[in-house]
């Protein structure tokens, strides 16, 4: 699975837009871009996925570069409840390996 | 459905005393998933199985660790014997995988292990 790299920590006020990046310079074309978030002391839970085109779900958006090298997670109207770590994932789609977990970024909304 | 649940969602033990982590996943899945994190190492997977059969175990450890899926809707994850260092949140996940592309993956509450 290619390789990731997220923003450490990012603050966002309440209410505004949060914009989460995340470069997969070496993304292949049958691979997925996954998000999924873990707020403290809790399992991770599934935001979004996309291949190519953009996504919309009732939790996020997802924009991915023309060229896939890289996307941005929008929460649209962060609120508290987002403060989470929000973890980028690249991988094969029918692959048969499992998520693979790097660091994150450290989301704090702020009030 | 009530989602993946996980059993216990703490447990303290001595070191040397034998573990065992339990896990339900959601009705109709046919993949799970055992992670273990830490401060230090993040969120680790160690072992998977599909359709009840280990796929990929490279993460497991050690041979202190074992882990069984006796059928579709149950699962351990045990430690015998158990070492401080084993001390982490434990998580359970499942997804349904088909061959032409795979579900999200849904988290258990986890279990937060400490050895003493």
């Amino acid at each position: 699975d290619a390789k990731t790299t997220q923003p450490t920590s990012m603050d966002c006020a309440e209410g505004r837009a949060a914009n989460l990046p995340c470069n997969h310079s070496t993304i292949s074309g049958n691979e997925y871009v996954y998000w999924y978030r873990q707020i403290h002391s809790q399992g991770p839970q599934y935001i979004i996925h996309g291949l190519k085109n953009n996504e919309t779900n009732e939790m996020a958006s997802l924009i991915i570069t023309e060229d896939r090298k890289s996307s941005t997670l929008i929460l649209p109207h962060a609120t508290l409840r987002d403060t989470a770590v929000y973890y980028c994932i690249v991988r094969v789609g029918t692959g048969r390996r499992a998520l693979t977990f790097g660091s994150g970024t450290r989301l704090q909304v702020q009030p | 459905d009530a989602g993946v649940i996980q059993s216990p969602r703490h447990e303290v033990t001595e070191m040397g005393q034998e573990v065992t982590l339990r896990c339900k996943p959601i009705s109709g899945h046919n993949s799970l998933f055992w992670y273990r994190q830490t401060m230090m190492r993040g969120l680790e997977l160690l072992i998977y199985f599909n359709n009840n059969v280990p796929i990929d175990d490279s993460g497991m450890p050690e041979d202190r660790f074992s882990a069984k899926m006796p059928n579709a809707s149950f699962s351990t994850l045990k430690i015998q014997p158990s070492e401080p260092r084993d001390s982490a949140v434990y998580f359970c996940a499942s997804t349904f995988r088909a061959g032409a592309g795979n579900t999200e993956a849904f988290f258990g509450q986890g279990t937060r292990l400490t050895v003493v």
